[in-house]
Protein backbone atom coordinates (compact mmCIF):
# COMPACT_ATOMS: atom_id res chain seq x y z
CA UNK A 1 0.00 0.00 0.00
CA UNK A 2 1.80 3.56 -1.05
CA UNK A 3 2.05 5.83 1.75
CA UNK A 4 1.06 9.79 1.78
CA UNK A 5 2.91 11.37 -0.81
CA UNK A 6 4.03 14.97 -0.31
CA UNK A 7 6.07 17.20 -2.68
CA UNK A 8 8.08 19.76 -2.83
CA UNK A 9 10.52 17.84 -0.13
CA UNK A 10 12.24 21.24 0.48
CA UNK A 11 11.58 24.79 -0.61
CA UNK A 12 13.23 27.91 -0.30
CA UNK A 13 11.46 31.21 -0.55
CA UNK A 14 11.99 34.85 -0.25
CA UNK A 15 9.49 36.85 2.08
CA UNK A 16 6.89 38.39 0.06
CA UNK A 17 6.50 35.04 -2.13
CA UNK A 18 4.25 32.43 -2.61
CA UNK A 19 4.89 28.91 -2.17
CA UNK A 20 2.17 25.63 -3.04
CA UNK A 21 2.32 22.46 -1.46
CA UNK A 22 0.71 19.19 -2.54
CA UNK A 23 -0.54 16.42 -0.85
CA UNK A 24 -1.51 13.04 -1.99
CA UNK A 25 -3.47 11.04 0.65
CA UNK A 26 -3.75 6.52 1.11
CA UNK A 27 -5.98 5.79 -1.18
CA UNK A 28 -9.62 5.27 0.22
CA UNK A 29 -9.31 7.58 2.96
CA UNK A 30 -11.78 10.18 3.68
CA UNK A 31 -10.07 12.39 6.32
CA UNK A 32 -6.90 14.49 5.47
CA UNK A 33 -4.65 16.76 7.71
CA UNK A 34 -2.16 19.65 6.99
CA UNK A 35 -0.03 20.45 10.38
CA UNK A 36 2.66 22.50 10.67
CA UNK A 37 5.99 21.75 12.77
CA UNK A 38 7.93 24.93 13.96
CA UNK A 39 11.27 23.41 14.98
CA UNK A 40 11.62 22.59 18.47
CA UNK A 41 8.01 21.99 18.42
CA UNK A 42 5.34 19.28 17.85
CA UNK A 43 3.13 19.67 14.60
CA UNK A 44 -0.35 21.83 15.16
CA UNK A 45 -2.84 20.85 13.42
CA UNK A 46 -3.94 24.21 10.42
CA UNK A 47 -6.86 22.65 8.84
CA UNK A 48 -8.80 18.94 8.43
CA UNK A 49 -11.05 17.67 5.46
CA UNK A 50 -13.42 15.58 5.07
CA UNK A 51 -13.93 14.26 1.55
CA UNK A 52 -13.64 17.39 0.01
CA UNK A 53 -15.31 19.65 2.61
CA UNK A 54 -13.33 21.61 5.63
CA UNK A 55 -14.42 20.18 8.86
CA UNK A 56 -11.73 22.37 11.00
CA UNK A 57 -9.48 25.26 10.20
CA UNK A 58 -9.69 27.11 13.18
CA UNK A 59 -5.74 27.51 13.38
CA UNK A 60 -5.66 28.56 9.88
CA UNK A 61 -4.00 31.95 9.32
CA UNK A 62 -6.64 32.72 6.44
CA UNK A 63 -5.49 35.46 5.52
CA UNK A 64 -1.96 34.26 3.94
CA UNK A 65 -2.85 30.63 4.02
CA UNK A 66 -5.35 28.35 2.04
CA UNK A 67 -5.99 24.85 0.90
CA UNK A 68 -8.44 22.84 -1.26
CA UNK A 69 -9.54 19.38 -1.43
CA UNK A 70 -10.68 18.99 -4.78
CA UNK A 71 -12.28 15.64 -5.71
CA UNK A 72 -11.96 14.91 -2.34
CA UNK A 73 -8.56 13.60 -3.09
CA UNK A 74 -5.15 15.31 -3.90
CA UNK A 75 -4.93 18.43 -1.60
CA UNK A 76 -2.64 21.79 -1.98
CA UNK A 77 -1.75 23.97 0.89
CA UNK A 78 -0.81 27.73 -0.38
CA UNK A 79 1.03 30.44 1.53
CA UNK A 80 0.68 34.11 0.10
CA UNK A 81 2.52 35.85 1.07
CA UNK A 82 5.42 34.30 3.02
CA UNK A 83 6.17 35.38 5.84
CA UNK A 84 9.94 34.61 8.14
CA UNK A 85 7.59 33.04 10.93
CA UNK A 86 6.29 30.48 7.90
CA UNK A 87 9.54 28.87 8.26
CA UNK A 88 8.59 24.98 9.51
CA UNK A 89 7.89 21.64 8.48
CA UNK A 90 4.72 21.27 6.40
CA UNK A 91 2.93 17.67 7.56
CA UNK A 92 0.47 16.22 5.25
CA UNK A 93 -1.35 13.19 7.17
CA UNK A 94 -4.42 11.17 6.61
CA UNK A 95 -6.44 8.21 8.05
CA UNK A 96 -9.63 6.27 7.05
CA UNK A 97 -12.50 8.26 8.58
CA UNK A 98 -11.85 11.17 11.04
CA UNK A 99 -9.07 11.66 13.71
CA UNK A 100 -9.63 8.53 16.21
CA UNK A 101 -8.46 6.57 13.46
CA UNK A 102 -4.43 6.20 12.71
CA UNK A 103 -3.46 9.22 11.47
CA UNK A 104 -0.77 7.95 8.48
CA UNK A 105 1.87 11.01 7.96
CA UNK A 106 3.84 11.84 4.93
CA UNK A 107 7.23 12.53 5.31
CA UNK A 108 6.72 16.71 5.05
CA UNK A 109 8.00 20.19 3.06
CA UNK A 110 10.72 21.71 4.67
CA UNK A 111 9.86 25.60 4.19
CA UNK A 112 12.52 27.79 4.80
CA UNK A 113 11.24 31.49 4.17
CA UNK A 114 14.72 34.21 4.11
CA UNK B 1 -7.69 23.31 26.44
CA UNK B 2 -5.91 20.39 26.20
CA UNK B 3 -2.46 20.39 26.94
CA UNK B 4 0.44 17.72 26.54
CA UNK B 5 3.61 18.08 28.37
CA UNK B 6 6.98 16.60 27.78
CA UNK B 7 9.52 17.60 30.21
CA UNK B 8 12.53 15.77 28.73
CA UNK B 9 13.61 17.61 25.94
CA UNK B 10 16.90 15.00 25.00
CA UNK B 11 17.71 11.82 26.91
CA UNK B 12 20.03 8.99 25.70
CA UNK B 13 20.23 5.23 26.37
CA UNK B 14 22.99 2.85 25.60
CA UNK B 15 22.23 0.25 23.00
CA UNK B 16 20.36 -2.90 24.64
CA UNK B 17 18.93 -1.11 27.88
CA UNK B 18 16.06 0.34 28.19
CA UNK B 19 14.80 4.10 28.42
CA UNK B 20 11.70 5.86 29.88
CA UNK B 21 9.93 9.12 27.81
CA UNK B 22 7.48 10.83 30.34
CA UNK B 23 4.71 12.83 29.42
CA UNK B 24 2.01 14.62 31.17
CA UNK B 25 -1.20 16.13 30.14
CA UNK B 26 -4.43 18.06 30.67
CA UNK B 27 -7.99 17.38 30.06
CA UNK B 28 -11.73 17.85 31.58
CA UNK B 29 -12.95 14.87 29.49
CA UNK B 30 -13.20 11.39 30.74
CA UNK B 31 -12.63 9.83 27.38
CA UNK B 32 -9.90 9.87 25.12
CA UNK B 33 -6.84 8.40 23.23
CA UNK B 34 -2.96 9.02 23.91
CA UNK B 35 -0.89 7.53 21.63
CA UNK B 36 2.95 7.98 21.13
CA UNK B 37 4.75 8.91 17.96
CA UNK B 38 8.52 8.65 16.35
CA UNK B 39 9.27 10.68 13.98
CA UNK B 40 13.03 9.60 12.81
CA UNK B 41 15.78 12.18 11.27
CA UNK B 42 13.76 11.48 7.57
CA UNK B 43 10.53 13.30 9.01
CA UNK B 44 8.10 10.53 8.37
CA UNK B 45 6.22 10.30 11.69
CA UNK B 46 5.10 6.85 12.73
CA UNK B 47 2.34 5.91 15.51
CA UNK B 48 4.18 3.48 17.96
CA UNK B 49 1.93 2.68 20.28
CA UNK B 50 -1.83 3.64 21.23
CA UNK B 51 -3.63 3.53 24.88
CA UNK B 52 -7.62 4.25 25.42
CA UNK B 53 -8.29 6.03 28.70
CA UNK B 54 -11.37 3.85 29.38
CA UNK B 55 -8.81 0.55 29.12
CA UNK B 56 -6.96 -0.18 32.46
CA UNK B 57 -4.55 -2.28 30.90
CA UNK B 58 -1.90 -0.64 29.74
CA UNK B 59 -0.94 -0.84 25.96
CA UNK B 60 2.03 -2.85 24.62
CA UNK B 61 3.89 -2.95 21.36
CA UNK B 62 6.75 -5.51 21.46
CA UNK B 63 9.53 -3.78 22.85
CA UNK B 64 7.30 -0.61 23.53
CA UNK B 65 4.90 -0.04 26.51
CA UNK B 66 3.20 2.78 28.64
CA UNK B 67 2.21 3.66 32.02
CA UNK B 68 -0.62 4.80 32.09
CA UNK B 69 -1.71 6.49 35.20
CA UNK B 70 -5.28 8.01 34.62
CA UNK B 71 -5.89 9.71 37.82
CA UNK B 72 -2.54 11.23 37.26
CA UNK B 73 -2.75 12.23 33.85
CA UNK B 74 0.12 10.64 33.20
CA UNK B 75 1.40 8.27 30.08
CA UNK B 76 5.40 7.86 29.86
CA UNK B 77 7.08 5.29 27.07
CA UNK B 78 9.46 2.74 28.02
CA UNK B 79 11.53 1.50 25.09
CA UNK B 80 13.49 -2.20 26.02
CA UNK B 81 16.24 -3.18 24.30
CA UNK B 82 16.34 -0.07 23.03
CA UNK B 83 18.30 -0.16 19.32
CA UNK B 84 19.79 2.32 17.07
CA UNK B 85 17.00 2.55 15.34
CA UNK B 86 15.08 3.80 17.90
CA UNK B 87 16.73 6.79 17.82
CA UNK B 88 14.27 9.50 17.01
CA UNK B 89 12.07 12.35 18.38
CA UNK B 90 9.21 11.10 20.59
CA UNK B 91 5.79 13.06 20.43
CA UNK B 92 3.23 12.15 22.87
CA UNK B 93 -0.17 13.06 21.91
CA UNK B 94 -4.11 13.17 22.53
CA UNK B 95 -7.33 13.70 21.39
CA UNK B 96 -10.69 13.46 22.93
CA UNK B 97 -13.41 10.60 21.60
CA UNK B 98 -15.92 14.07 21.58
CA UNK B 99 -14.00 14.70 18.28
CA UNK B 100 -14.55 18.71 18.71
CA UNK B 101 -11.05 19.12 19.37
CA UNK B 102 -7.71 18.11 17.27
CA UNK B 103 -5.29 15.67 17.87
CA UNK B 104 -2.52 17.66 20.22
CA UNK B 105 1.17 17.17 20.38
CA UNK B 106 3.52 17.60 23.22
CA UNK B 107 6.99 19.41 22.16
CA UNK B 108 8.89 16.11 21.81
CA UNK B 109 11.65 14.03 23.62
CA UNK B 110 14.83 13.79 21.13
CA UNK B 111 15.74 10.51 22.02
CA UNK B 112 19.73 9.34 20.98
CA UNK B 113 20.49 5.24 21.25
CA UNK B 114 24.64 4.85 21.96
CA UNK B 115 26.10 1.85 20.40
Amino acid sequence: EAGVAQSPRYKIIEKRQSVAFWCNPISGHATLYWYQQILGQGPKLLIQFQNNGVVDDSQLPKDRFSAERLKGVDSTLKIQPAKLEDSAVYLCASSYAGPLYEQYFGPGTRLTVT
Amino acid sequence: AQTVTQSQPEMSVQEAETVTLSCTYDTSENNYYLFWYKQPPSRQMILVIRQEAYKQQNATENRFSVNFQKAAKSFSLKISDSQLGDTAMYFCAFITLSGNTPLVFGKGTRLSVIA
